[in-house]
Parts: structure tokens; sequence; C-alpha cells
């Protein structure tokens, strides 16, 4: 069964450095999200990318974030410059179909991020 | 706004008996439902859902949920649990009538069958 890939699986990063979290979906799909669970807290969406553009994004997702889909197959969130707060596990996911599509999204195993 | 509420962290169930693991959910216009499993150290697992029709939808792994609009319920069930099945579940809510597609999370239950 296809499944989204994310790599790597756990990025130790300085405070202040950028850091680029990457993502493989699912190759027929057409919607991808970012969503981030912060250690014994609920999963938070941040944003979602469709036609190589970002169509909702959170009050999380500031300018300090950014997503890209630099090639037919990859796709990236960068942060900036980490905060301490930024520390959390990243899921990426994706999903077929168009705007108000019911196809369930697909998740990756996910990045765990930690700023020292 | 959409919010779900999971009332309960953690559910214990012996293994050969049935489980019910809550969720009610909040949104302005109709909804669309989804149950997703996590195991430890890996992402979240679709289970199933509900996008309109039957009330009683079956998923993977012998799961099903109700879904009851009077009671804004969505409660995920199983007539014999497994001890495999322990593992941490996540009910989640979008509101079809904004077209928006972000997933709004309940804070997870644990399930733990004890053998």
């Amino acid at each position: 069964e296809p499944e989204v890939t994310q790599t790597p699986s756990h990025q130790v990063t300085q405070m202040g450095q950028e850091v680029i979290l990457r993502c493989v979906p699912i190759s027929n799909h057409l919607y991808f999200y970012w969503y981030r669970q912060i250690l014994g807290q609920k999963v938070e969406f941040l944003v979602s990318f469709y036609n190589n553009e970002i169509s909702e994004k959170s009050e999380i997702f500031d300018d300090q974030f950014s997503v890209e889909r630099p090639d037919g197959s990859n796709f990236t969130l960068k942060i900036r410059s980490t905060k301490l707060e930024d520390s959390a596990m990243y899921f990426c996911a994706s999903s077929e179909g168009g705007l108000g599509a019911n196809q369930p999204q697909h998740f990756g195993d996910g990045t765990r991020l930690s700023i020292l | 706004a959409q919010s779900v509420a999971q009332p309960e962290d953690q559910v214990n169930v012996a293994e050969g008996n049935p489980l019910t693991v809550k969720c009610t959910y909040s949104v302005s216009g109709n909804p669309y439902l989804f149950w997703y499993v996590q195991y430890p150290n890996r992402g979240l697992q679709f289970l199933l859902k509900y996008i309109t029709g039957d009330n009683l939808v079956k998923g993977s792994y012998g799961f099903e949920a109700e879904f009851n609009k009077s009671q804004t319920s969505f409660h995920l069930k199983k007539p014999s649990a497994l001890v495999s099945d322990s593992a941490l579940y996540f009910c989640a809510v979008r509101d079809r009538n904004t077209g928006f597609q972000k997933l709004v999370f309940g804070t997870g239950t644990r399930l733990l069958v004890s053998p």
C-alpha cells in the first residue's frame, strides 16, 4: 500500500537555526498538509497546499513557516528561525481529490523536531 | 469553529470484551468524521470515516463507528477487543460546508486491552 514518507525521523537543531522537514506524499494525491503534535497534546493543523499554493493555514503558521513543493514528489516545511516552542512531532499528510472532497488524509510517521 | 471532544483519556478493557471509545463533535455545518489510530512512534493511521448515508460505518481491523446527529456523537466500537488494539485513538472532524480540508482532532484516548 502506498505510504507517505518523511525524513528525517528525528531532527535536532539549535534555537534560531533554520530547519527543513521533508515529505514524499502518495503519488496520485493532490492535497498536502502539515500538522504538528507537541508532546502530550493534540494534533494541530498547520497548513494545507493544493495546486502549488497554500489553500488554508492556521494561526500557528506564521511568517516563520513556509511550505514548498520543489519538484513533482517532495513537499517541504521550512521553519526559518526555530524557537524552543517549535519542538514537536511534525506530520505530513496527503489526500486525493479537490476542494470539499471526502477522502481521508494519509499520514507519514512524522519527524520529531527537538530545538535546543 | 469546529471542535472535537474525547472525554476519556484512557479506556481499559479485557481482551474479548466489547470496547467503546467516545467522541462528540461541534461544527457549524454538516460533518465529515474520521477515526485514526496511532501506535508508538508511528503516524496516524486511518480507520474509518462517516460521510453520509448509513449511520453505522465499518472500517479496518473490525472497528466500526456510529454517527448520531442528534447527540453529535461518533463513538468508535469493536465487538471483541484484542491486545493488539492497544494504542492511541483520535477522532477528527471536518466541516463539509466550508470547503476547507483541515482536520480538527480530539485530544486522543488511550485504549489499553489487557490479556
